[in-house]
């Protein structure tokens, strides 16, 4: 079984500055697929970033950026610049490829923006 | 807005009651899923639905009963839930193809049973 982990429950960032959220997760699988999603208070989770597993380059999306370290399992979210509407839950998620629609998610990791 | 619309938004039951969540796309999407989210816990996959036939049961009780008449809705019908029943349901889909795996969320129902 796939498990994800984020260890960091709550987080808390200064307006502009740069904040990075971990993620690690255990699977037995060379192929499959990671990503970010974010559920602001509206409550409707929306991608942020994708990661194929296959691909050794980081994925970057604007002001949000991963670091994939595939023998570590490890997939971290960084957001530069924060901004007020960046607060939200962050929510890291793992997809094996080519076995249809199996995602696992992680325990999400509520980020706070201050002014 | 990802396209993914749930009704109702809030909704509070009793243990007796029967009632039931919407959720609909109209994407092109092939695939639809329904997912419990509690605090403190990943979220669990409770249905997965590809084209209209049901292709996952997470071991969910059959007090939830999902319903897909067509690929572009879903239903979960609810029936003498329990207190811990109490969550956020999200209803999701996903594309057909490969490449373009990834889901797309609606709002989801806060469900609170008393």
């Amino acid at each position: 079984a796939q498990t994800v982990t984020q260890s960091q429950p709550e987080m808390s960032v200064q307006e502009a500055e740069t904040v990075t959220l971990s993620c690690t997760y255990d699977t037995s699988e060379s192929n499959y697929y990671l990503f970010w999603y974010k559920q602001p208070p509206s409550r409707q989770m929306i991608l942020v970033i994708r990661q194929e597993a296959y691909k050794q380059q980081n994925a970057t999306e604007n002001r949000f950026s991963v670091n994939f370290q595939k023998a570590a399992k490890s997939f971290s979210l960084k957001i530069s610049d924060s901004q007020l509407g960046d607060t939200a839950m962050y929510f890291c998620a793992f997809m094996r490829a080519f076995t249809g629609n199996q995602f696992y998610f992680g325990t999400g990791t509520s980020l706070t923006v201050i002014p | 807005e990802t396209g993914v619309t749930q009704t109702p938004r809030h909704l509070v039951m009793g243990m007796t009651n029967k009632k039931s969540l919407k959720c609909e796309q109209h994407l092109g999407h092939n695939a639809m899923y329904w997912y419990k989210q509690s605090a403190k816990k990943p979220l669990e996959l409770m249905f997965v639905y590809n084209f209209k036939e049901q292709t996952e049961n997470n071991s969910v009780p059959s007090r939830f009963s999902p319903e897909c008449p067509n690929s572009s809705h879903l239903f979960l019908h609810l029936h003498t839930l329990q207190p811990e029943d109490s969550a956020l349901y999200l209803c999701a889909s996903s594309p057909p193809g490969l490449g373009v795996e990834k889901l797309f969320f609606g709002s989801g129902t806060q469900l609170s049973v008393l």
